[in-house]
């Protein structure tokens, strides 16, 4: 079974500070995909960064970057340079495709941002 | 592009009436899931659609939801009857053909019932 586990609830960080929000997975597929969703008190679902398993390069956009290993089935997310606006709800989640070819989605951590 | 695009935004009804969630999806995307948020349950998946037809229901919680998908730039979420443990926020996805791609969300539905 696939899963998506972020055992992180809740975060705090200083704005302008740097924080990394942990997500670890599991599947017995060689070849997947990998997201990072924001979710903000607006509720809007948006897509942060998304890492292809079969690539060793780490994505990057912008002041967001993954740390991926996939060795230890594990998916980070970095956000640089904190600002008020990245406050929300983030989400990783897995598609290995298949037959089923559906996200999987962990359970969220809260991050706030403070001034 | 206008994005996936869900009405209404709010809903609130009476305990027992009938609730219909509209969606549209992106154009060319062949996908589209349906997802129920809460804050005791998270995101939950209900039903996903491949190029129009039901691929797996089994997060439908019961015979009072129903999902369609007529063509490929429509598709509903109905309750009926729907009770308040159905207050929750609906999400519509799409996505194009092949993993390799994120869904993108609809603006989602507040439904509470009361």
């Amino acid at each position: 079974a696939q899963t998506v586990t972020q055992s992180q609830p809740e975060m705090s960080v200083q704005e302008a500070e740097t924080v990394t929000l942990s997500c670890t997975y599991d599947t017995s597929e060689s070849n997947y995909y990998l997201f990072w969703y924001k979710q903000p008190p607006s509720r809007q679902m948006i897509l942060v960064i998304r890492q292809e398993a079969y690539k060793q390069q780490n994505a990057t956009e912008n002041r967001f970057s993954v740390n991926f290993q996939k060795a230890a089935k594990s998916f980070s997310l970095k956000i640089s340079d904190s600002q008020l606006g990245d406050t929300a709800m983030y989400f990783c989640a897995l598609n290995y495709g298949g037959a089923t070819n559906k996200l999987i989605f962990g359970t969220g951590t809260l991050l706030a941002v403070q001034p | 592009d206008a994005g996936v695009i869900q009405s209404p935004r709010h809903e609130v009804t009476e305990m027992g009436q009938e609730v219909t969630l509209r969606c549209k999806p992106i154009s060319g995307h062949n996908s589209l899931f349906w997802y129920r948020q809460t804050m005791m349950r998270g995101l939950e998946l209900l039903i996903y659609f491949n190029n129009n037809v039901p691929i797996d229901d089994s997060g439908m919680p019961e015979d009072r939801f129903s999902a369609k998908m007529p063509n490929a730039s429509f598709s509903t979420l109905k309750i009926q009857p729907s009770e308040p443990r159905d207050s929750a926020v609906y999400f519509c996805a799409s996505r194009p053909p092949g993993p390799k791609y994120g869904y993108t969300f609809g603006s989602g539905t507040r439904l509470t019932v009361v």
